[in-house]
């Protein structure tokens, strides 16, 4: 079955670099949520969106931003990156439609900012 | 106080015996539990979900959900080395698939053969 593709896997960027972050979800699934793993620690809620429209919005510093466009993909662009940047970053893709569903991750981008 | 906490371990559980791992909630509006398994370096991969009070089995795994005492469990039967990880329970406030999960802080768990 098809899961959550995201792309790159690895990055690596420089202090104050600009970096995008794509997300590709399971076919027909409508929402998107984006997380943050630092290490030893556990997954932290960035930013959602449904139907390409922003739902929800954690603890997304101001420097980054999303979307998602018609096509359901997701984009997490982050600007002047911090050392602290670095980082798991994580897609996970649900759908509304239908009670009960559960969330699926992507493989995740490992962020390192040099 | 974190709003989903677990037992911060390391749980180390000898091999072929059962693996408890436990999970409290503090908003009693929470609708829908999962437990993730997160190997290092990985994604949370999803094992278990479950929605209405008392127990769901699924092969090895068996979830035990107690709205009441803000409380859900996970229980691994026959442990293997193969599920040496980190589990995450992680709590949405939806039944629907558009609310966010928060995430416990996890608990590595050993399988010793």
């Amino acid at each position: 079955a098809a899961g959550v593709i995201q792309s790159p896997r690895h990055l690596i960027k420089e202090k104050r670099e600009t970096a995008t972050l794509k997300c590709y979800p399971i076919p027909r699934h409508d929402t998107v949520y984006w997380y943050q793993q630092g290490p030893g620690q556990d997954p932290q809620f960035l930013i959602s969106f449904y139907e390409k429209m922003q739902s929800d919005k954690g603890s997304i510093p101001d420097r980054f931003s999303a979307q998602q466009f018609s096509d359901y993909h997701s984009e997490l662009n982050m600007s002047s990156l911090e050392l602290g940047d670095s980082a798991l970053y994580f897609c996970a893709s649900s759908s509304l439609r239908g009670m009960n569903t559960e969330a699926f991750f992507g493989q995740g981008t490992r962020l390192t900012v040099v | 106080q974190k709003e989903v906490e677990q037992n911060s371990g390391p749980l180390s559980v000898p091999e072929g015996a059962i693996a408890s791992l436990n999970c409290t909630y503090s908003d009693r509006g929470s609708q829908s539990f999962f437990w993730y398994r997160q190997y290092s370096g990985k994604s949370p991969e999803l094992i278990m979900s479950i929605y209405s009070n008392g127990d769901k089995e699924d092969g090895r795994f068996t979830a035990q959900l107690n709205k009441a005492s803000q409380y859900v469990s996970l229980l691994i039967r026959d442990s293997q080395p193969s599920d040496s990880a980190t589990y995450l329970c992680a709590v949405s406030l939806s039944n629907f698939g558009n609310e966010k999960l928060t995430f416990g802080t996890g608990t590595r768990l050993t399988i010793i053969p």
